[in-house]
């Protein structure tokens, strides 16, 4: 079946630790975003990228690095610089950059003590 | 600039009474507009979608009218069930601009 996946589901880390958060899609998509939701403030966009080797700052891009090596790949580093990084992390793809039709994988939740 | 504003949660609703989610934008330009849903521990899927004005999204037995004069896309279903229990997210999007979410209105049915 053709999808988004997120992995861990669940990741827990210390304080001052770099985390990767896993986003993989076989939909062939060429655009895809990272967003980070928490409550009653919706989603936020971080990052997103529209080709491969190509990527640009969402609105709350500080603290969060991207790569995107590949087309199906699209991982995020969440560093030490981030301030308040517990948040629910959401990856979603599209057809293109300027394509209504995002598709979510089911998210990741950190948690950073 | 780009903004959706919706009513705020949580809705509590008994099995099969009428649902009305309202939602407002502003936005640069000619938006086209969206619902999209998240149930429990998982990611948003579209719900449904409008792209231009007068324009009716319908799915699952959920509906939502864009209304340019009154700049709304509310979500409404005649008879939810507790299986619609979720969080609703509006969303625009203008020309080559990012998706813009409202905060989400968290909905429970009890049965």
């Amino acid at each position: 079946d053709g999808g988004i996946t997120q992995s861990p589901k669940y990741l827990f880390r210390k304080e001052g630790q770099n985390v990767t958060l896993s986003c993989e899609q076989n939909l062939n998509h060429d655009a895809m975003y990272w967003y980070r939701q928490d409550p009653g403030q919706g989603l936020r966009l971080i990052y997103y990228s529209q080709i491969v080797n190509d990527f640009q700052k969402g609105d709350i891009a500080e603290g969060y690095s991207v790569s995107r090596e590949k087309k199906e790949s699209f991982p995020l580093t969440v560093t030490s610089a981030q301030k308040n990084p517990t948040a629910f992390y959401l990856c979603a793809s599209s057809v293109k950059k300027d394509s209504y039709e995002q598709y979510f994988g089911p998210g990741t939740r950190l948690t950073v003590t | 600039g780009n903004s959706v504003t919706q009513m705020e949660g949580p809705v509590t609703l008994s099995e099969e009474a009428f649902l009305t989610i309202n939602c407002t934008y502003t936005a640069t330009g000619y938006p086209s507009l969206f619902w999209y849903v998240q149930y429990p521990g998982e990611g948003l899927q579209l719900l449904l979608k409008a792209t231009k004005a007068d324009d009716k999204g319908s799915n699952k037995g959920f509906e939502a009218t864009y209304r340019k004069e009154t700049t709304s896309f509310h979500l409404e279903k005649g008879s939810v069930q507790v299986s619609d229990s979720a969080v609703y997210f509006c969303a625009l999007i203008t020309g080559a601009n990012n998706l813009f979410f409202g905060t989400g209105t968290r909905l429970t049915v009890i049965p």
